[in-house]
């Protein structure tokens, strides 16, 4: 199993609403990813778990609550969004250090309305 | 701080033609490692290509060739005989690792490429 499943592929919730992304792996990477990507614009990361640990949280709002359950699942939690949080969210996994590749997902479409 | 530089927008190319991606990186480290990365419009990020900092050789998979110019910090992609479902946007990228906390990857800006019949 060379992939990594995200769910759901698109998601549409009010400013109100909690919903949760789920991402999932089973390669035995060791690093998984969070990456928030606007329209015509590069991915950004938002948060590292490295052994299941946050090791990087790139100064994100507290409305977005990443959890890394075991060492193939990663979830991140939505409360309380705004309008311009409305992104394709891609998650990520890799071997902890070294060269080696990382594998995306195929992303979740986030609309806030 | 590292940064990952593209400067072509946008870009042409007949197909079967061969096209060159430009990126140029900045950094201090003497260890990094530099991706390319397609992603068609449904989203997915797909890997393509990696050249290590201390590869002495360019890098190839396929058709997608790298062109490592380390003194020049230029890792150009280079797509031999192009098709039709290589219209796309390409990321040139870098591992940086972050404070020893893990390892993360920095994006440019990228390059949609279309290609023409």
């Amino acid at each position: 199993d060379t992939e990594v499943t995200q769910t759901p592929k698109h998601l549409v919730m009010g400013m109100t609403n909690k919903k949760s992304l789920k991402c999932e792996q089973h390669m035995g990477h060791r690093a998984m990813y969070w990456y928030k990507q606007k329209a015509k614009k590069p991915p950004e990361l938002m948060f590292v778990y490295s052994y299941e640990k946050l090791s990087i949280n790139e100064s994100v709002p507290s409305r977005f609550s990443p959890e890394c359950p075991n060492s193939s699942l990663l979830n991140l939690h939505l409360h309380a969004l705004q309008p311009e949080d409305s992104a394709l969210y891609l998650c990520a996994s890799s071997q902890d250090w070294g060269n080696y590749g990382y594998t995306f997902g195929s992303g979740t479409r986030l609309t806030v309305v | 701080a590292q940064k990952i530089t593209q400067t072509q927008p946008g870009m042409f190319v007949q197909e079967k033609e061969a096209v060159t991606l430009d990126c140029t990186y900045d950094t201090s480290d003497p260890s990094y490692g530099l991706f390319w990365y397609k992603q068609p419009s449904s989203g997915e990020m797909i890997f393509l290509i990696y050249q290590g900092s201390y590869d002495q050789q360019n890098a190839t998979e396929g058709r997608y060739s790298l062109n490592f110019q380390k003194a020049r910090k230029s890792a150009n992609l280079v797509i031999s005989a192009s098709q039709l479902g290589d219209s796309a946007m390409y990321f040139c990228a870098m591992r940086d690792f972050y404070n020893n906390a893990g390892n993360m990857l920095t994006f440019g800006g990228g390059t949609r490429l279309m290609v023409k019949p």
